[in-house]
């Protein structure tokens, strides 16, 4: 059975600092993996996908992941962060997305 | 971009009584809808896929007669909670989808706050 697994519920992060969101999986297959971004009072919204192809993959909002199959992992990353980079942050994967737990971002001055 | 919209975007009704959700895709034909609840500081959980005019699919442990899902047209798709209880508060998500094939992009509405008393 595929699952996701997000290790860290909550981050805090300075405005300016970099961030990386670590994601986890388990699929029998090559999966397709998603991050997305929720923030209060809105839908959320899909900051990247993989499917095949460039491990490395560029998102919307400057944010960035890689897919390592070695490690089951498709973290997510962004150099700088910015204030309204605050929000829920969810892995996902497969065609019917199963959401991992999420994680918390937090970002101070 | 694709735009889903829900309404209400939040409701509070007495337990016992039955609540309805509209999903609506503005700028688009969703074949596919998904319906999501959330609960607080956790996950979208899948309660079921719905295709225009037909019945929909329901996950594991999901009550089809608690929670009734329409898809009459392709931009409106309703979930009715009926005799809702307290337990049933949530947060409830739909997402649209027009892609038919292997994967099928989905778009998220805001979501509905549904508190019971």
């Amino acid at each position: 059975a595929q699952s996701v697994t997000q290790p860290d519920i909550h981050i805090t992060v300075s405005e300016g600092a970099s961030l990386e969101l670590r994601c986890n999986y388990s699929y029998g297959a090559t999966p397709y993996l998603f991050w997305y971004v929720q923030s209060p009072g809105q839908g959320l919204q899909l900051l990247l996908k993989y499917f095949s192809g460039d491990t490395l993959v560029q998102g919307i909002k400057g944010f960035e992941a890689e897919f390592k199959r070695s490690q089951s992992s498709f973290n997510l990353r962004k150099p700088s962060v910015h204030w309204s980079d605050a929000a829920e942050y969810f892995c996902a994967v497969g065609s019917r997305l199963q959401f991992g737990a999420g994680t918390q971002v937090v970002v101070t001055p | 971009g694709a735009v889903v919209s829900q309404h209400p975007s939040w409701v509070i009704c007495k337990s016992g009584t039955s609540v309805k959700i509209e999903c609506r895709s503005l700028d688009f034909q969703a074949t596919t809808m998904f319906w999501y609840r959330q609960f607080p500081k956790q996950s979208l959980m899948l309660m079921a896929t719905s295709n225009e005019g037909s019945k929909a699919t329901y996950e594991q442990g999901v009550e089809k007669d608690k929670f009734l899902i329409n898809h009459a047209s392709l931009t409106l798709s309703t979930l009715t909670v009926t005799s809702a209880h307290p337990e049933d508060s949530s947060f409830y998500i739909c997402s649209a989808g027009n892609v038919a094939g292997v994967y099928n992009e989905q778009f998220f509405g805001p979501g509905t706050r549904l508190t019971v008393l």
